[in-house]
């Protein structure tokens, strides 16, 4: 079985330029998880996705992130403009919902984007 | 919120000897823990998954306690080797399916 794709792997960019990632499930997986890990700390959720819905982007800066799910299976992290502070690694995460046949609330993780901002 | 603390940060043993990780955490009504590792560069992977309502799971040399009464979780691994090298975070799982993660444990193993 096919892990969580992400891409790229790094990025680096100055501040105030945009940036993208991009992200595919494992197939099948109906949510969709993006993380920010700053160094030295643990992932942090910016945005769940349920299907191409948005169940909790509590904690997503609206100002400057943005997130998309087309037609539930892909999605695309974006920052404009991005900050200093927004040097971290970026972790996707796919998983069944519960209740869904097979599910086991595990959370598979991508290799994740590191992105530096100078 | 949840708050999730693990301590030490850092840990370096020699080879051979059992590791012991402790994960803590403010809210008991989770529905699981979950341990992963995470290696340099790369993603989290899963290790364990205890659900609320069980004691402990294991996996070959690996042990993981819940105890949800006093918001705490141990991660055994039995003769450490070199290989078992990266950072280890637990996680726990409440009700609205949001992870709330610890910032980990780097595990050094001295060969």
């Amino acid at each position: 079985e096919a892990g969580v794709a992400q891409s790229p792997r790094y990025k680096i960019i100055e501040k105030r330029q945009s940036v993208a990632f991009w992200c595919n499930p494992i197939s099948g997986h109906a949510t969709l998880y993006w993380y920010q890990q700053i160094l030295g700390q643990g992932p942090k959720l910016l945005i769940q996705f349920q299907n191409n819905g948005v169940v909790d982007d509590s904690q997503l800066p609206k100002d400057r992130f943005s997130a998309e799910r087309l037609k539930g299976v892909d999605s695309t992290l974006k920052i404009q403009p991005a900050k200093l502070e927004d040097s971290a690694v970026y972790l996707c995460a796919s998983s069944s919902p519960r209740g869904t046949r097979g599910s086991t609330d595990t959370q598979y993780f991508g290799p994740g984007t590191r992105l530096t901002v100078l | 919120k949840q708050e999730v603390t693990q301590i030490p940060a850092a840990l370096s043993v020699p080879e051979g000897e059992n590791l012991v990780l402790n994960c803590s955490f403010t809210d008991s009504a989770i529905y699981n823990l979950q341990w992963f590792r995470q290696d340099p560069g790369k993603g989290l992977t899963s290790l364990l998954l205890i659900q609320s309502s069980q004691r402990e799971q294991t996996s070959g040399r690996l042990n993981a306690s819940l105890d949800k009464s006093s918001g705490r979780s141990t991660l055994y691994i039995a003769a450490s080797q070199p290989g078992d090298s990266a950072t280890y975070l637990c996680a726990s799982l409440a009700n609205d399916y949001k992870l709330s993660f610890g910032a980990g444990t780097t595990v050094t193993v001295r060969a």
